[in-house]
């Protein structure tokens, strides 16, 4: 089935570093999704990415659609300590019935003030 | 709007018993959906419900049962839970067909011994 890889599985940084986190397939995709999970909550969606090559921000936060469509990347400036929690990259399963998402295992980010 | 609700929070079960998670969102959304998150693990879908009166399987749909009774409303059923059944279970739902922005409950997290 398709799977999505997710790297590095955790990290560790102190606040104020940049983070860059990817997510690749060996499948094509037309959507990448990148949610933020916080201890003892669901999935946030942060960004949403539907065309091969873009570019998008919400505030410290930029993600890109790999110009391959096989690949995304997130990544996280100037990093504080509410940015902890687990990151997944999701995209669309094409080999189920329309909207069925499938995840990454997830990035877990930790911040040390 | 409170969003996805989920109850119970917690729970823990003897093998053999059942139960009932409770899924309602007031966002008056067609498209449900139920996850499972095993630790480690990205989320996996259990049913997907693409309106009232309309449910079915997702990628792990064995041992699960769902109803779709209302558009609010969309319970997950566990008829003879097993400990392979001990997992954190999400629900989410979403606005149109296909869409990929699926907004999530808070979870229960669910221990069967």
């Amino acid at each position: 089935g398709q799977q999505l890889n997710q790297s590095p599985q955790s990290m560790f940084i102190q606040e104020g570093e940049d983070v860059s986190m990817n997510c690749t397939s060996s499948s094509i995709f037309n959507t990448w999704l990148w949610y933020k999970q916080e201890p003892g909550e669901g999935p946030v969606l942060l960004i949403a990415l539907y065309k091969a090559g873009e570019l998008t921000s919400n505030g410290r936060l930029t993600a890109q659609f790999g110009i391959t469509r096989k690949d995304s990347f997130l990544n996280i400036s100037a990093s504080i300590p509410s940015d902890v929690g687990i990151y997944f990259c999701a995209t669309m399963n094409y080999g189920g019935s329309q909207g069925n998402l499938i995840f990454g295992k997830g990035t877990k980010l930790s911040v040390k003030p | 709007n409170a969003g996805v609700t989920q109850t119970p929070k917690f729970r823990i079960l003897k093998i053999g018993q059942s139960m009932t998670l409770q899924c309602t969102q007031d966002m008056n959304h067609n498209y449900m959906y139920w996850y499972r998150q095993d630790p480690g693990m990205g989320l996996k879908l259990i049913y997907y419900s693409v309106g009232a009166g309309i449910t079915d399987k997702g990628e792990v749909p064995n041992g699960y049962n769902v109803s779709r009774s209302t558009t609010e409303d969309f319970p997950l059923r566990l008829e003879l839970a097993a400990p392979s059944q001990t997992s954190v279970y999400f629900c989410a739902s979403s606005n149109r067909q296909g869409a990929f922005e699926q907004y999530f409950g808070p979870g229960t997290r669910l221990t069967v011994t």
